[in-house]
């Protein structure tokens, strides 16, 4: 089955500065892959997702690079501000009946001031 | 409209006894997921549902766990003989079919004493 590594499992940044958090995972089938953020006691919420056939999607401040071959993908958040801290988790899936998601381990990103 | 909403948002029970959780998704969407996340971990898998039938159930632990959809709408996840491992978040997703972005209830969060 599917396997999704993510590093790192903290990062601690100052307001204004970027946050780069990366994954990799097994199955080359895998086509989808969102990016969740978890607030304390919150429910999942998606940010931003990429589909295996384009290469990086942005949206105001936040971006996702995938590479196919190497079967990683980054998240990268610019201009980073205190209301960005929270836990990360990538993740990936195919379509169909084995949409089911797979998910990282998470990054912890505290933004200070 | 909507978002996928979750009952109860916390139950206590003791090792032994029977429980029930449940999932609304949001309207109209064919596909609906059970994740389990245990603290400091990223949604581990239980089962997806297309329509009616459990289209996959293989992140299901044990036969202690049963999950149905009846009408293609609610969902009811059950657990026979808690044990305190299974002590966790229930998170439940809905989309609007297989493949599609997943969208998380806030979850309902069981200890087992």
């Amino acid at each position: 089955g599917e396997n999704v590594e993510q590093h790192p499992s903290t990062l601690s940044v100052q307001e204004g500065d970027s946050a780069v958090i990366k994954c990799t995972y097994s199955d080359s089938a895998s086509n989808y892959f969102p990016w969740y953020k978890q607030e304390l006691g919150k429910r999942p919420q998606l940010i931003i997702d990429i589909r295996s056939n384009v290469g990086e999607k942005k949206d105001q401040r936040i971006a996702v690079t995938l590479n196919k071959t190497a079967k990683h993908f980054s998240l990268h958040i610019t201009e980073t501000q205190p209301e960005d801290s929270a836990v990360y988790f990538c993740a990936a899936s195919r379509t169909g009946t084995a949409s089911k998601l797979t998910f990282g381990t998470g990054t912890r990103l505290q933004v200070t001031l | 409209g909507a978002g996928v909403s979750q009952t109860p948002s916390n139950k206590v029970t003791e090792k032994g006894k029977y429980v029930e959780l449940r999932c609304d998704p949001i309207s109209g969407h064919t596909a609906l997921y059970w994740y389990r996340q245990s603290l400091g971990q990223g949604p581990e898998f239980l089962i997806y549902f297309q329509g009616t039938g459990a289209a996959d159930d293989s992140g299901l632990p044990n036969d202690r766990f049963f999950a149905v959809r009846p009408e293609g709408s609610v969902s009811t996840l059950k657990i026979q003989r808690t044990e305190r491992g299974d002590s966790a978040v229930y998170l439940c997703a809905s989309s609007l079919q297989g493949g599609e972005t997943q969208y998380f209830g806030p979850g309902t969060r069981l200890l087992v004493l």
